[in-house]
């Protein structure tokens, strides 16, 4: 069974760093793009960044560009997104999400979604 | 970026109502779109990939259509179970783009 958890969640101030993880498990990790997606309380999805399954590039939405930092350890199975210049916008919680088919390069479609985990960015 | 815009933004159906929720892309996205499916408290769940292709385990009573520039996600039976927020996505280009939700509520 495919398993993402996701932690490193919590309360930060406006400026501040955090560093999330999604521990990945059932399904060979190195084989699959990953992203994250956020969703502020009460509103939508919004994609927020992902790597290809190579990890030779990486791809931001435009409101985190040059703020957060994806990466993947393939040997660890695991998936991190490392914030920056944190800001009260930022506030959502964050799911860690695997391509749904193994692909060196492409980033497509999201199955399954990890659990969430609620980043709160205020004073 | 291309923009994702979905209608509804709610609706109010019942058990047994056929329902269809619409997506237009701001370009021409091919067939790289799907749907999702969220209950509250819970993750987003995969229906339709490449806009027509159902995912393994979802219901028949769901089904996507389009090419281009419009798509169609239509709940041939309304279930209890469907009373969700459903979300469509692009994956033409990047950044990728979400739509702002449909709401499937009790009528």
């Amino acid at each position: 069974e495919v398993q993402l958890l996701e932690s490193g969640g919590g309360l930060v101030q406006p400026g501040g760093s955090l560093r999330l993880s999604c521990a990945a498990s059932g399904f060979t990790f190195s084989s699959y793009a990953m992203s994250w997606v956020r969703q502020a309380p009460g509103k939508g999805l919004e994609w927020v960044s992902g790597i290809p399954a190579s990890g030779g590039s990486t791809y931001y939405a435009d409101s985190v560009k040059g703020r957060f930092t994806i990466s993947r350890d393939n040997s660890k199975d695991t998936l991190n997104l490392q914030m920056n210049s944190l800001r009260v916008e930022d506030t959502a919680v964050y799911y860690c999400a695997k391509d749904r088919t193994s692909s060196s390069s492409r980033i497509d479609w999201f199955d399954p979604w990890g659990q969430g985990t609620l980043v709160t960015v205020s004073s | 970026d291309i923009q994702m815009t979905q209608s509804p933004s709610s609706v109010s159906a019942s058990v047994g109502d056929r329902v269809t929720i619409t997506c237009r892309a701001s370009q021409g996205i091919s067939s790289w779109l799907a749907w999702y499916q969220q209950k509250p408290g819970k993750a987003p769940n995969l229906l339709i990939y490449a806009a027509s292709s159902l995912q393994s385990g979802v219901p028949s009573r769901f089904s996507g259509s389009g090419s281009g520039t419009d798509f169609t996600l239509t709940i041939s039976s309304l279930q209890p179970e469907d009373f969700a927020t459903y979300y469509c996505q692009q994956a033409n280009s990047f950044p990728l783009t979400f739509g702002g939700g449909t709401k499937v509520e009790i009528k």
